[in-house]
């Protein structure tokens, strides 16, 4: 299966500033996710990101927000931007062969906001 | 978007078999079932997929009977290893991300 790295694997950041978290696969894969995942709570599908054309954005979640790369078959970034408490959660990335399951994820960022 | 539905915890001790249900009435067609594992501070991990009665696999059991609207996680002679929780997933199995994940099931095993 997928090997899958995220970086920073964790941050503490300043309300008001942005985060770049990067996702990068040891193989070429059709589709990339982003998810966030509260302390405690199941996981939420941010968004779709999509090779060579603007991410696919789930209800709740807006590109401004939460701007998304994905330069070629093996990369993505996550932004997440204008960062406030609220924010404070962990951002896994996961990607799929061909868009089937299973998905193959990151262990996460694990990002707080003071 | 099937929506799935597990208990939040169960307990078991080392040695015992787990079983895990998930209910998922409005299941379509072509939706497949599979089941996560997530460990804190690590993402989840795939146990096994299936869409139809039995599938096993080294570390698990998957039943799903004849209508579907459920399924069944079993996990043989569980260990401590095996605390975490377990996720249940419906979906096609043409796009991943049309799959939602629910609530999870909190599997604590004992000495």
């Amino acid at each position: 299966s997928a090997v899958i790295s995220q970086k920073p694997s964790r941050d503490i950041c300043q309300r008001g500033t942005s985060l770049t978290i990067q996702c990068q696969v040891d193989s070429q894969v059709t589709m990339m996710f982003w998810y966030r995942q509260q302390p405690g709570q199941s996981l939420t599908l941010i968004a779709t990101a999509n090779q060579g054309s603007e991410a696919t954005y789930e209800s709740g979640f807006v590109i401004d927000k939460f701007p998304i790369s994905r330069p070629n078959l093996t990369f993505s970034t996550l932004t997440v931007s204008n960062m406030s408490p609220e924010d404070s959660s962990i951002y896994l990335c996961s990607v799929s062969d061909r868009g089937n399951q299973p998905q193959h994820f990151g262990d996460g960022t694990r990002l707080s906001i003071l | 978007l099937a929506k799935t539905t597990q208990p939040i915890s169960m307990d078991s001790y080392e040695g015992q078999e787990v079983n895990i249900t998930c209910s998922h009435n409005n299941i379509a067609t072509n939706d497949y079932i599979t089941w996560y594992q997530q460990f804190p501070s690590q993402g989840p991990r795939f146990i096994i997929q299936g869409y139809k009665t039995k599938v096993t696999n080294e570390v698990a059991s998957l039943f799903i009977p004849a209508d579907r609207k459920s399924s069944t996680l079993s996990l043989p002679r569980v260990s401590l290893s095996d605390t975490a929780v377990y996720y249940c997933l419906v979906g096609p199995n043409t796009n991943a991300g049309k799959s939602t994940f629910g609530d999870g099931t909190t599997l604590t095993v004992k000495p």
